[in-house]
């Protein structure tokens, strides 16, 4: 079985660029998170989809957002970046009666 | 609001036991987690424990539970080298098909030779 595949793997932007980050869950897997893990910081919550829409959102700013397909696959939008969004950004999938996450290796996105 | 607290850092020797320890403060946790990130890699699930549990144990993993103090631990029996990396404890009001989990910042934990 595939896991949680996330593309791309690392990407570089500049300040005030846009960027789409992509996750595409485990197959049968109807929730897909996003988390950022910024060095010092822990995993923070960014967003939560479920069946197209959108469950929860964590406490960042409107300029993160993101959308879910109906094939489950997600993406992840940053407008207007800024140095402090350097992270790495994880995905995760979860079937709606299953325990736990299952986590994807992450974008690592640096902005300079 | 919610908070997992982890302490940043534990050396043991290859062999020893490790223990890993994490405090929460939200009262509602209904479902614990241990998750293991290796360098480079996204988080895999370790192991889980239900609120109305005080112990659960799965091969060299023991979770132990304290709910009156919030205190959860994480015991490694026997660690190797490959079981070097951070650890995440995670906590979930419910079954986290339905809820997001906050994680603490994690503990770093370098097995030596």
């Amino acid at each position: 079985e595939a896991g949680v595949t996330q593309s791309p793997t690392h990407l570089i932007k500049t300040r005030g660029q846009q960027v789409t980050l992509r996750c595409s869950p485990i197959s049968g897997h109807t929730s897909v998170y996003w988390y950022q893990q910024a060095l010092g910081l822990g995993l923070q919550f960014l967003l939560w989809y479920d069946e197209g829409e959108e469950r929860n959102r964590g406490n960042f700013p409107p300029r993160f957002s993101g959308r879910q397909f109906p094939n489950y696959s997600s993406e992840l939008n940053v407008n207007a970046l800024e140095l402090e969004d350097s992270a790495l950004y994880l995905c995760a999938s979860i079937y709606r009666d299953s325990y736990g996450y299952t986590f994807g290796s992450g974008t690592r996105l640096t902005v300079v | 609001g919610e908070d997992v607290e982890q302490s940043l850092f534990l050396s043991v020797r290859e062999g020893d036991s490790s223990v890993i320890n994490c405090t929460y403060t939200d009262s509602s946790s209904t479902y614990l987690y241990w998750y293991k990130q290796e360098p480079g890699a996204g988080l895999q699930l370790l192991t889980y424990i239900f609120s109305n549990m005080d112990m659960k144990q799965d091969q060299r993993l023991t979770v132990l539970l304290n709910k009156k103090d919030k205190h959860l631990s994480l015991r490694i029996a026997d660690t190797q080298t490959g079981d070097s990396a951070i650890y995440f404890c995670a906590e979930s009001p419910t079954y986290s098909g339905y809820s997001t989990l906050t994680f603490g910042k994690g503990t770093m934990l370098l097995v030596s030779p």
